[in-house]
């Protein structure tokens, strides 16, 4: 079975400022990892997800996440963030095995970007 | 309910065969998501339902997968002559519209197709 924590579930920040939404997991078996976000009134999207090789992923709209199988961690960051990012972001994991390809997700993080 | 229940947790069918999916959302909780993640994917988004209004049907991957919302609550996604690459996690996913955005998620149906 999997688990994520996401420790934080609400982060307050100012525009232009860095922020970093924390992601850890445990596992029994190896995982893909997934950070998912949901702007207001609209549904979940795949933000960035990590398979396999460099264990730094970029999305297209600056967010980076990196995975630590050491620390078990996949935390999501950006150097400067907008308004427009004001939203909620989900980490989820996956077992790369075939006995299961559920999906566990973490509880969720309110980014609340403010002027 | 506490949380945002579906049943069955798995269902291993043969292609071909139409499937039911169920989904019983968190109580009062007027938008109801479906989804699905097949192995090493993320999430694919399926249907919107918002209260009365028509559902968004933009993520149904073709005319055999439709989708029910009965009364405002439950919810059935229905899949018809399903093939191998249906196989996949199906989530249902629940959120309340007046104050709070969050969203909740059942269990998944795990579906297997033979």
């Amino acid at each position: 079975a999997q688990s994520v924590t996401q420790l934080d579930s609400q982060v307050p920040v100012f525009e232009e400022a860095p922020v970093e939404l924390r992601c850890n997991y445990s596992s029994s078996v190896s995982v893909y990892l997934f950070w998912y976000v949901q702007y207001p009134n609209q549904g979940l999207q795949l933000l960035l997800k990590y398979l396999s090789g460099s264990t730094l992923v970029k999305s297209i709209n600056g967010f980076e996440a990196e995975f630590n199988k050491s620390q078990t961690s996949f935390h999501l960051r950006k150097p400067s963030v907008h308004i427009s990012d004001t939203a909620e972001y989900f980490c989820a994991v996956t077992p790369l095995n075939n006995a299961g390809n559920m999906l566990t997700f973490g509880g969720g993080t309110r980014l609340m970007v403010k002027p | 309910g506490a949380g945002v229940s579906q049943s069955p947790s798995n269902k291993v069918t043969e292609k071909g065969k139409d499937v039911e999916l169920r989904c019983d959302p968190i109580s009062g909780h007027t938008a109801l998501y479906w989804y699905r993640q097949s192995l090493g994917q993320g999430l694919e988004f399926l249907i919107y339902f918002q209260g009365n209004s028509a559902p968004d049907k933009s993520g149904l991957p073709s005319d055999r997968f439709s989708a029910e919302r009965t009364g405002g609550s439950v919810s059935t996604l229905t899949i018809q002559r399903t093939q191998q690459e249906d196989s996949a996690v199906y989530l249902c996913a629940s959120r309340s519209t007046a104050t709070n955005e969050k969203l909740f998620f059942g269990s998944g149906t795990q579906l297997s197709v033979l």
